[in-house]
């Protein structure tokens, strides 16, 4: 599987638009990126999943470019209740599906 | 609410105590998984069930950890012996894989976190 990397933490204000870039060079042609989001004591929630360029959802945009060695997660003018931790996974959509999260980005809005 | 439940939320043991586990996933998935989860670290795999099988099992998943999905609907993790380093957030997870979609992603419940004095 190949080996996301993304910042550990950022900081934003209400109202901003937060991007979260990961990296993912060794992405293999079946991989699919995938963005969960992790509150406190709560399970990982899945936001959204794009295989290249463009997925927008109620949530989130993925942003991912042609080479899809990265991408970017586009959250829209963000509250404090986005303050959590993003992880960026690639995923193969197998039937095993093995999910392998890194340390994630913590991410903390302010009023 | 038709999302994963576990059960309990909480639980606190002593060390050497056996302590079980339970996950109800979505009722119409048919696989399901389990992680651990440390303070600070992101969710790392245990094991996988499709139906009542248990297909796949990491490294992690010490001969003190059982896994059980007896009739391929509800499944229990089971600690034998347990250790202080087995602290953790316990997460269920389940995922349709009979849609035929590639993008079938996996539906986390609140976890068990289990704490061991």
């Amino acid at each position: 599987l190949a080996k996301t990397t993304q910042p550990i933490s950022m900081d934003s204000y209400e109202g901003q638009e937060v991007n979260i870039t990961c990296s993912h060079n060794n992405i293999a042609t079946n991989d699919y990126i995938t963005w969960y989001q992790q509150f406190p004591s709560q399970g990982p929630r899945f936001i959204i999943q794009g295989y290249k360029t463009k997925v927008t959802n109620e949530v989130a945009s993925l942003f991912i470019p042609a080479d899809r060695k990265s991408s970017t997660l586009s959250l829209p003018r963000v509250s404090l209740s986005d303050t959590a931790v993003y992880y960026c996974l690639v995923v193969i959509n197998t039937g095993f599906q093995k999910l392998v999260f890194g340390t994630g980005t913590r991410l903390l809005v302010s009023p | 609410d038709t999302g994963v439940s576990q059960n309990p939320r909480h639980k606190i043991t002593k060390r050497g105590q056996n302590v079980t586990f339970r996950c109800d996933p979505i009722s119409e998935h048919n696989r399901l998984y389990w992680y651990r989860q440390t303070l600070g670290q992101g969710p790392e795999f245990l094991t996988y069930f499709q139906n009542e099988a248990q297909l796949e099992k990491s490294r992690l998943l010490s001969d003190r950890f059982s896994a059980e999905r007896p009739k391929g609907s509800f499944s229990t993790l089971e600690i034998q012996r347990t250790e202080q380093g087995d602290s953790a957030m316990y997460l269920c997870a389940s995922r349709d894989g009979l849609a035929g979609k590639p993008t079938d992603t996996q539906y986390f419940g609140p976890g068990t976190r289990l704490t061991v004095l």
